[in-house]
Formats: structure tokens, C-alpha cells, sequence
């Protein structure tokens, strides 16, 4: 079955640094991965997708996320942070031909001025 | 396109109560979710609907859980026998078949506080 592991529960940093947040997935077949962006009592919004083609892939808001199969990672980064972009993100993956979205306990941005 | 649209969204009961909770998919989206999520975890799936089919239901979803999605328009999930453990956070998602990954799109959630 397949898994995800988001490491770092709780993530600071300051305004205009860099943003790491990272995760691992587990899964016996290539999968699609996901991150997702949570706002205070609102749903989830999609921050960007990989479906197998560029292992780089960009997102809204200037996110981006490489997927790096060797290390088995899907790590989310943005250049210069913005107080706007404080929020829980999750990380998620599901199976090609599976609809269900498996997501890591998520993790906790927040953005010091 | 209003997004996907869940009512109530919040909902206080005594344990013990049944307690029926609608979401409104995005209108051409055959696809439809159900996630629990409790405070501090991810979302976790509980079921999945395509059109009026219901196609996969998690052990999450035990007996006093039933959801339906009639006509494959609007869906809903009701809880029997409300238990304090039931308390979360119920989100719906919808989704239209495309190439790749589907994807979903969340609606606000629907907050459950049983006492």
C-alpha cells in the first residue's frame, strides 16, 4: 500500500527565505503526487500535481516540486516567502488507475517578518 | 462554476444522534469524495462515488456510516449513532475524469463536534 511521510510537523522561516518542506512517499508502482495547501477552516487547494512527465514540476503562488525517484521524494520549495503563505500543506499520492488520494499528516508553515 | 459546496458547515450533536451532512460537487464533475480529517492529521478517504456507483468505501467507514449520491449530482454521508470519535472535520471533493491524475477539488469541509 502506498504511503506518505511529511517530515517536520511544524516549519518557520523568515520572510524571503527559503521554503523546503519535504516529503516521502511509498509506493510499489510510479505514482501521481500531489500537494495540497490548507487555509484556516477552508478545504484544500492544489498547489501542483506529478503525473510522470517533467520530474519539475511548477505550481500556483511559485511553488515548486521535484521528483526525485532514487530517494523516493517529492519535495516542495519556494524561493522567497511571502507572510501569505502561511498555512498547513499536505502532501499526497495515489496509484495510477486508483482514484483515492493517500496524504501525509501535513505540515505547518509559518512565516516570521 | 461556484466550487464544491458542503452544508452545514458546522455541526454540533449529542452523542448518540444521527447526523446527515450534503455536499454539491462542481456541476460537470461525475466524480465525487468523501475525506475525514482530524485535528492535526491529514485528510484520510472514505469513500468514492463515479456518477450514482458508489466504487470504493475505506474499513473507515463502518456500519453507522452510509453515504449515497442518488441521481449522481448532490451526495450525502450520514452517521448513525453519533460517538465522540466521530468528531472531524468531513470534506468533500469532486473531480472530472481527464488524462493523468484526476483533480480533486475541495470543498470548505463540514466541522462535526459531537458532545
Amino acid at each position: 500500500a502506498q504511503s506518505v511521510t511529511q517530515l517536520g510537523s511544524h516549519v518557520s522561516v523568515s520572510e524571503g527565505a527559503l521554503v523546503l518542506l519535504r516529503c516521502n512517499y511509498s509506493s510499489s508502482v510510479p505514482p501521481y503526487l500531489f500537494w495540497y495547501v490548507q487555509y484556516p477552516n477552508q478545504g484544500l487547494q492544489l498547489l501542483l500535481k506529478y503525473t510522470s512527465a517533467a520530474t519539475l514540476v511548477k505550481g500556483i503562488n511559485g511553488f515548486e516540486a521535484e521528483f526525485k525517484k532514487s530517494e523516493t521524494s517529492f519535495h516542495l520549495t519556494k524561493p522567497s516567502a511571502h507572510m501569505s503563505d502561511a498555512a498547513e500543506y499536505f502532501c499526497a499520492v495515489s496509484l495510477q488507475g486508483a482514484q483515492k488520494l493517500v496524504f501525509g499528516q501535513g505540515t505547518r508553515l509559518t512565516i516570521n517578518p | 462554476d461556484t466550487g464544491v459546496s458542503q452544508d452545514p458547515r458546522h455541526k454540533i450533536t449529542k452523542r448518540g444522534q444521527n447526523v446527515t451532512f450534503r455536499c454539491d460537487p462542481i456541476s460537470e464533475h461525475n466524480r465525487l469524495y468523501w475525506y475525514r480529517q482530524t485535528l492535526g492529521q491529514g485528510p484520510e478517504f472514505l469513500t468514492y462515488f463515479q456518477n450514482e456507483a458508489q466504487l470504493e468505501k475505506s474499513r473507515l467507514l463502518s456500519d453507522r456510516f452510509s453515504a449515497e449520491r442518488p441521481k449522481g449530482s448532490f451526495s450525502t454521508l450520514e452517521i448513525q449513532r453519533t460517538e465522540q470519535g466521530d468528531s472531524a472535520m468531513y470534506l468533500c471533493a469532486s473531480s472530472r475524469p481527464g488524462q493523468g491524475a484526476d483533480e480533486q477539488f475541495f470543498g470548505p469541509g463540514t466541522r462535526l463536534t459531537v458532545l
